[in-house]
């Protein structure tokens, strides 16, 4: 089965520093979440699209974090300037529903971010 | 709102002993999906069952098997004579609509079960 591809894999920044992060969902799911996750904490959603559009960006630190999904197919999660308290695993999830919330979300490996 | 509960942050057990993760969910919704996740040491969630609200038949594959009851909002896993391989962490999650019709999955903190050879 294709899978969910996030790059890079690890990624260490310092504090201040802009760090950014991609996801290729797996081709033709309509709906793209990114989650962060603390360890030994589950994944939290930062912010999910549908297509191109964001549906959801409650918890998303909009003072610093921004997404964008520019053709509804793979996106960018960017944090501007980072923190200590970002550090964390970002994970990318796609599933194929639009209207229907049965689909399972399939996950990518993650990045692991680590800000010094 | 929604929320998923899973009390136990971690579980030890010997090989060939059965375990059971529980998992308890509150939800408004009347129509909803439940879902566990494993995630290996390597990080990668993997999808392992999905159940919708509808449908309290439990079910059984392999040495998985699940439990839903609606009456006290549990869906619980077991796994039968663990093995060093089912060591992970195992995440329930929720989802369920919102209005515009978007999906929407919440997950619960996670249990670490540890199987020791």
């Amino acid at each position: 089965e294709a899978e969910v591809a996030q790059s890079p894999r690890y990624k260490i920044t310092e504090k201040s520093q802009a760090v950014a992060f991609w996801c290729d969902p797996i081709s033709g799911h309509a709906t793209l979440y990114w989650y962060r996750q603390i360890l030994g904490q589950g994944p939290e959603l930062l912010v999910q699209f549908q297509d191109e559009s964001v549906v959801d960006d409650s918890q998303l630190p909009k003072d610093r974090f921004s997404a964008e999904r520019l053709k509804g197919v793979d996106s960018t999660l960017k944090i501007q300037p980072a923190e200590l308290g970002d550090s964390a695993m970002y994970l990318c999830a796609s599933s194929l529903g639009r209207a229907s919330y049965n689909s399972p979300l399939h996950f990518g490996n993650g990045t692991r971010l680590t800000v010094t | 709102a929604q929320k998923v509960t899973q009390a136990q942050t971690e579980i030890s057990v010997v090989e060939k002993e059965d375990v059971t993760l529980d998992c308890v969910y509150e939800t408004r919704d009347t129509t909803y999906y439940l879902f566990w996740y494993k995630q290996p040491p390597s990080g990668e969630l993997v999808f392992l069952i999905r159940r919708n609200s509808f449908d309290e038949q439990n079910e059984i594959s392999g040495r998985y098997s699940w439990n839903f009851q609606k009456s006290t909002s549990s869906f619980n896993f077991t796994i039968t004579a663990s093995q060093v391989v089912d060591s992970a962490v195992y995440f329930c999650a929720l989802s369920g609509g919102v209005s515009g019709g978007y999906q929407k999955v919440t997950f619960g903190t996670g249990t670490k079960l540890q199987v020791i050879p």
